[in-house]
């Protein structure tokens, strides 16, 4: 059973169009996120979910929307996509809603390419 | 403001020999910190976790870090290298508010020569 999945692995698009990744995660925990990695492997969160309730919200332009129907998915739409979105993306889960002092359980991320 | 710094951008060993990748990190408190591994193309991996228990923490596949608070360090050994370690490795630390948001060091490419 895998623990956290995302939806598409790859994800090869046009500029200007509009776009979905999708998250799930089986483990029962409170706590959603993404993340996004650049082209050099640097990773930064975007946004957080805890029980379906916005927590993180970084400088992300506003194309990018998370939505969270349950705390078991969450999901993220990108409007009007650009090159420069072009990266692997990131969804995570945590058990302690954010607090304490555990590690994330992570997905095996979504590659985005923007043309 | 916390952070983390991966001294080394890139690490090269030889199959049978020591690893040590160093993470410096930076908290105005006791912090949580972690090391992840990323190996090509896949997702990330949890090695250890420090959470103000023991200092010395083993995780994972024959991987240790010691936490020094004098140093603020939180360097990742492991005795001898395997040719599968060779991955993207990042020093982690988890703020401690109630988001719980990890700030990910630049990340250090493990390289393992056979």
């Amino acid at each position: 059973d895998t623990a956290v999945s995302q939806t598409p692995k790859y994800l090869v698009t046009q500029m200007g169009n509009d776009k979905s990744i999708k998250c799930e995660q089986n483990l029962g925990h409170d706590t959603m996120y993404w993340y996004k990695q650049d082209s050099k492997k640097f990773l930064k969160i975007m946004f957080s979910y805890n029980n379906k309730e916005l927590i993180i919200n970084e400088t992300v332009p506003n194309r990018f929307s998370p939505k969270s129907p349950d705390k078991a998915h969450l999901n993220l739409h990108i409007n009007s996509l650009e090159l420069g979105d072009s990266a692997v993306y990131f969804c995570a889960s945590s058990q302690d809603g954010g607090q304490g002092s555990y590690g994330y359980t992570f997905g095996s991320g979504t590659r985005l390419t923007v043309v | 403001a916390q952070s983390v710094t991966q001294l080394d951008s890139h690490v090269s060993v030889s199959e049978g020999t020591p690893v040590l990748l160093r993470c410096n990190y930076s908290s105005s408190y006791s912090p949580s910190l972690f090391w992840y591994v990323q190996h090509p193309n896949k997702g990330l991996q949890l090695l250890l976790k420090y959470t103000s228990a023991a200092t010395l923490v083993k995780g994972i596949n024959g991987f240790e870090a010691e936490f020094k608070k004098s140093e603020t360090s939180f360097h990742l050994t492991k005795p001898s290298a395997h040719m599968s370690d060779a991955a993207e490795y990042f020093c982690v630390v988890r703020l401690r508010s109630n988001t719980g948001k990890l700030i990910f060091g630049q990340g250090t490419t493990l390289q393992v020569k056979p």
